[in-house]
């Protein structure tokens, strides 16, 4: 696609409920990445994909949080059993190449509110 | 390890004033690469500049410019005449420039705004 496309925008949920979130990344971009936005915290880093590599897990801040990248393209964030803290904005990012030198292309963001 | 510190966290000016943002960076490696994004309200981050460590040469494109230090690791934005439509979040961000561990590091952002 054009651009970085993530879903749900927005998404309200109890605690202890499991959430799903995707995004599909620009076509021809192997690296997608996903960072979390919390308020004041500026962009703490999760995970990323390069291609047919082992995933970059070491930014999932707990077990509840897992991510997979199907075909190479689409990703989706799981978190499980979703706390309050967990409530931020997720972002994601994808790249021509694992490279600290590429400019990432950011999606809107899913925001998610755990009550 | 690298680290990226935007010690302002808030900055309000009125427009048609300067304003300056300052990033500060740490790095082992001697190649790296740093960035600039600016996130309106609307939430999407956007791409500003990016720049090499071997090409200290400041950049100016339009009201915005970059002045890149070295020797105090420093990378500083500079947006002249400031306009309303410059209230953002700006993020400074350091790469390097691959390998196992290549990924961005972000600072935590300023926000900027401009009052008319």
């Amino acid at each position: 696609g054009a651009g970085v496309s993530q879903s749900p925008s927005n998404k309200v949920t109890e605690k202890g409920k499991d959430v799903e979130l995707r995004c599909d990344p620009i076509s021809g971009h192997t690296a997608l990445y996903w960072y979390r936005q919390s308020l004041g915290q500026g962009l703490e880093f999760l995970i990323y994909f390069q291609g047919n590599s082992a995933p970059d897990k070491s930014g999932l801040p707990s077990d509840r949080f897992s991510a997979e990248r199907t075909g190479g393209s689409v990703s989706t964030l799981t978190i499980q059993r979703t706390q309050q803290e967990d409530s931020a904005v997720y972002l994601c990012a994808s790249s021509l190449a694992r490279s600290g030198a590429n400019v990432l292309t950011f999606g809107a963001g899913s925001r998610l509110t755990v009550l | 390890a690298q680290k990226v510190t935007q010690a302002q966290t808030e900055i309000s000016v009125v427009e048609k004033e300067d304003v300056t943002l300052d990033c500060v960076y740490e790095t082992r490696d001697t190649t790296y690469y740093l960035f600039w994004y600016k996130q309106p309200p609307s939430g999407e981050l956007v791409f500003l500049i990016r720049r090499n460590s071997f090409d200290e040469q400041n950049e100016i494109s339009g009201r915005y410019s970059w002045n890149f230090q070295k020797s105090t690791s420093s990378f500083n934005f500079t947006i002249t005449a400031s306009q309303v439509v410059d209230s953002a979040v700006y993020f400074c961000a350091l790469g390097t420039r691959s390998g196992a561990n290549s990924k961005l590091t972000f600072g935590k952002g300023i926000t900027l705004s401009v009052r008319p």
